[in-house]
C-alpha cells in the first residue's frame, strides 16, 4: 500500500517561501504515475496546486502560476513543493497526493493522500 | 475552468437509509472524468469512484456512481455508521481539476 508523508514548517511569515516535501514509500515514484499537491481550507475548500512526473513535466494550477514550483528527487523518492510569496490566503492544510493522470487532458484524480500538514501564514 | 455544485449541502439520514448525492458541472465533463471523495474529521479525502461509476479498490459495493454530461450521483444503498462524513466531488476532464465545496452527510 502506497504511502505518503508530508513535511515541512508549520508557520510562515507573509511573504516567505512555503516549501514542503513529500516522501513516498512501499511504492516506487518512478513507476507510472504522476503525484501532485492540493490544499484544503474553510474559505477556498479542497483545491489543487499541481502535478509532476518523475520526468519532471509539471502541471500548475493556473491560479498560482508563477508562485509555485514542484520538483522530484527520485534518489530519495520524494517530491517537492514551493510556494513563494505567502499571504494568509495561503493558509491550509496540504496534502500530497498520487495522480492517475489522463494524459490527453493532462489532469487527473487523486488514489492515495498523505495525512496532510497544516500551514498558517501569520505576521 | 468548470465549476462543481454539490446538492444538497447536509443529508440527514438514519443508519440503512439510502443516500442520494448530486453533482452538477458548469459544463460538460469531458469522458465523464469525475470522481467523488468521502472525508471524516481529521483525515484525508479518500477516493470512491472515479470515471463517474468505477469503484476504487477496497470501496464497498454500496456505494455507486452515476450519470455523464454534467450531471452525476453518487449513491450509497444502505447507510452504515461509518458512512457519516463529509462527500466531494471533483472533475478531471479538463485543467485545473477541479472539486465541489462537498455534501455533508449526518445523523438524523
Amino acid at each position: 500500500q502506497v504511502h505518503l508523508q508530508e513535511s515541512g514548517p508549520g508557520l510562515l511569515k507573509p511573504s516567505e517561501t512555503l516549501s514542503l516535501t513529500c516522501t513516498v514509500s512501499r511504492f516506487s515514484i518512478t513507476n507510472d504515475f504522476y503525484w501532485g499537491w492540493i490544499r484544503q481550507s474553510p474559505r477556498k475548500g479542497l483545491e489543487w496546486i499541481a502535478t509532476i512526473y518523475h520526468s519532471g513535466k509539471t502541471f500548475y494550477n493556473p491560479s498560482l502560476r508563477g508562485r509555485v514550483t514542484m520538483s522530484v528527487d527520485t534518489s530519495k523518492n520524494q517530491f517537492s513543493l514551493k510556494l513563494s510569496s505567502v499571504t494568509a490566503a495561503d493558509t491550509a492544510v496540504y496534502y500530497c497526493v498520487r495522480v492517475d493522470v489522463v494524459v490527453v487532458v493532462s489532469a487527473g484524480h487523486f488514489d492515495h493522500w498523505g495525512q496532510g500538514t497544516p500551514v498558517a501564514v501569520s505576521s | 475552468e468548470i465549476v462543481l455544485t454539490q446538492s444538497p449541502g447536509t443529508l440527514s439520514l438514519s443508519p440503512g437509509d439510502r443516500a442520494t448525492l448530486s453533482c452538477r458541472a458548469s459544463q460538460r465533463v469531458y469522458s465523464n472524468y469525475l470522481s467523488w471523495y468521502q472525508q471524516k474529521p481529521g483525515q484525508a479525502p479518500r477516493l470512491l469512484i472515479y470515471v463517474a461509476s468505477s469503484r476504487a479498490a477496497g470501496i464497498p459495493d454500496r456505494f455507486s456512481g452515476s450519470g455523464s454530461g454534467t450531471d452525476f450521483t453518487l449513491t450509497i444503498s444502505r447507510l452504515e455508521p461509518e458512512d457519516f462524513a463529509v462527500y466531494y466531488c471533483q472533475q478531471y476532464g479538463s485543467s485545473p481539476e477541479t472539486f465541489g465545496p462537498g455534501t455533508k452527510v449526518e445523523i438524523k
